[in-house]
């Protein structure tokens, strides 16, 4: 089985931070890696797929990047409805999530 | 406006089973692969089970296998999950999501969940 592994678990930011979180995977797994947004009491939701593709309508400040076992997620300029938890997903073998990233505010 | 409604959850004792739902709309849900997934209280998400838009190819978590059975009815645009032999640690929400198109790994809507307790 293939491994997530998302650092850090959380962390804390003020508004208008630069944010960071990476992904490693167990073995490599192409581009085959999602982030999803979820907020208390909601349902997940995609912001980018296969590794650095913006799902339609997330704003831009959200990016991401890397491929075989290494990713990296960053939002540009933290804004006060991003903080949230953030997950990784792989879909290369099966379907594994990352543990989480909690993002507070500072 | 794609919709996924799921139904079903409930308190069960541990070893019971329970059916849930998921009801979809605005898309095509026979085109479309679908796939459960679930978050215990304060953990992260798990993935469960993926179904293929024609039922051809079922997928499921080993902590599942052999006591979970997805299934759909495409004429009626539903998802299902049969949950038997429930423990303790299949408390959870359990959200249904759709798979983007051409690429099942992909959810791009989430239902909004309905919680599942197994307690003794």
């Amino acid at each position: 089985d293939i491994q997530m592994t998302q650092s850090p678990s959380s962390l804390s930011a003020s508004v208008g931070d630069r944010v960071t979180i990476t992904c490693q995977a167990s073995q490599d797994i192409n581009n085959y890696l999602n982030w999803y947004q979820q907020k208390p009491g909601k349902a997940p939701e995609l912001l980018i797929y296969d590794a650095s593709i913006l799902e339609i309508g997330v704003p831009s400040r959200f990016s991401g990047g890397g491929s075989g076992t290494d990713f990296t997620f960053t939002i540009s300029s933290l804004q006060p409805d991003d903080f949230a938890t953030y997950y990784c997903q792989q879909y290369n073998s099966f379907w594994t999530f990352g543990q989480g990233t909690k993002v507070e505010i500072k | 406006e794609v919709q996924l409604l799921e139904s079903g959850g409930g308190l069960v004792q541990r070893g019971g089973s329970l059916r849930l739902s998921c009801a979809a709309s605005g898309f095509t849900f026979s085109n479309y692969a679908m796939t459960w997934v679930r978050q215990a209280p304060g953990k992260g998400l798990e993935w469960v089970s993926t179904i293929t838009s024609s039922a051809g190819n079922i997928w499921y978590a080993d902590s599942v296998k052999g006591r979970f059975t997805i299934s759909r009815d495409n004429s009626g645009n539903t998802l299902f999950l049969q949950m038997n032999s429930l423990r303790a640690e299949d408390t959870a929400i359990y959200y249904c999501a759709k798979s983007m198109a051409a690429a099942e790994g992909t959810f791009d809507y989430w239902g909004q969940g309905t919680l599942v307790t197994a307690s003794s």
